[in-house]
């Protein structure tokens, strides 16, 4: 059975940091490209950054790049999130999960007080 | 970054047809932007009905169908019924980035 547990969320003061985890099983997670994606209370759906199999090739919406770093460590079938600065705007639950499989975590909220 | 237009709100009765949409900002859109659509209900987390414009999970429904129209994606669902009330989403590929639609919230009645 695919699980992928997001962890690390939680309330932080503007201008703060947090690291989400995401811990992924049931797939071979080295072969995959990893996403996160967000959705902010009441709004839609945000996609965040990715990054391919090998942890060589990175992407990032506009609104985070500088402030946020994708990462993975393929022998712990694991993806991160480093959020650096973190602002209002970056409220939100955010899911880890593969497009193509369509394995996506449960979400983990990220409430940041300005 | 790219924007991607969808209808704000639709409204279908049930039993019946209904085609959603999404525009690029960067012109039309081929299969090379690889459309994705997502379906999410209340407090639910988004589930993927459509990848690679067509394609269809083996959950998807087969009321639902996705193809391009007039230089937009689209996602037709032919036979509405009450379960399909919800948001979708379409989301395309900007080799590399990726860009989400604002959400269709789909009304049945």
């Amino acid at each position: 059975e695919v699980q992928l547990v997001e962890s690390g969320g939680g309330l932080v003061q503007s201008g703060g940091s947090l690291r989400l985890s995401c811990a992924a099983s049931g797939f071979t997670f080295s072969s995959f490209w990893m996403n996160w994606i967000r959705q902010a209370p009441g709004k839609g759906l945000e996609w965040v950054a990715n990054i391919n199999p090998d942890g060589t090739k990175k992407s990032y919406v506009d609104s985070v790049k500088g402030r946020f770093t994708i990462s993975r460590d393929n022998a712990m079938s694991s993806v991160y999130l480093q959020m650096n600065s973190l602002r209002a705007e970056d409220t939100a639950v955010y899911f880890c999960g593969n497009l193509r499989a369509a394995y996506w975590g449960q979400g983990a909220l990220v409430s940041v007080s300005s | 970054q790219a924007v991607v237009t969808q209808e704000p709100s639709l409204t279908v009765s049930p039993g019946g047809t209904v085609t959603l949409t999404c525009g690029s900002s960067t012109g039309a859109v081929t299969s090379g932007h690889y459309p994705y659509w997502f379906q999410q209900k209340p407090g639910q987390a988004p589930r993927t009905l459509i990848y690679d414009t067509s394609n269809k999970y083996s959950w998807t429904p087969a009321r639902f169908s996705g193809s391009l129209l007039g230089g937009k994606a689209a996602l037709t669902l032919s036979g509405a019924q009450p379960e399909d009330e919800a948001d979708y989403y379409c989301l395309f590929s900007y080799n590399g980035p990726w860009v989400f639609g604002g959400g269709t919230k789909l009304t049945v009645l």
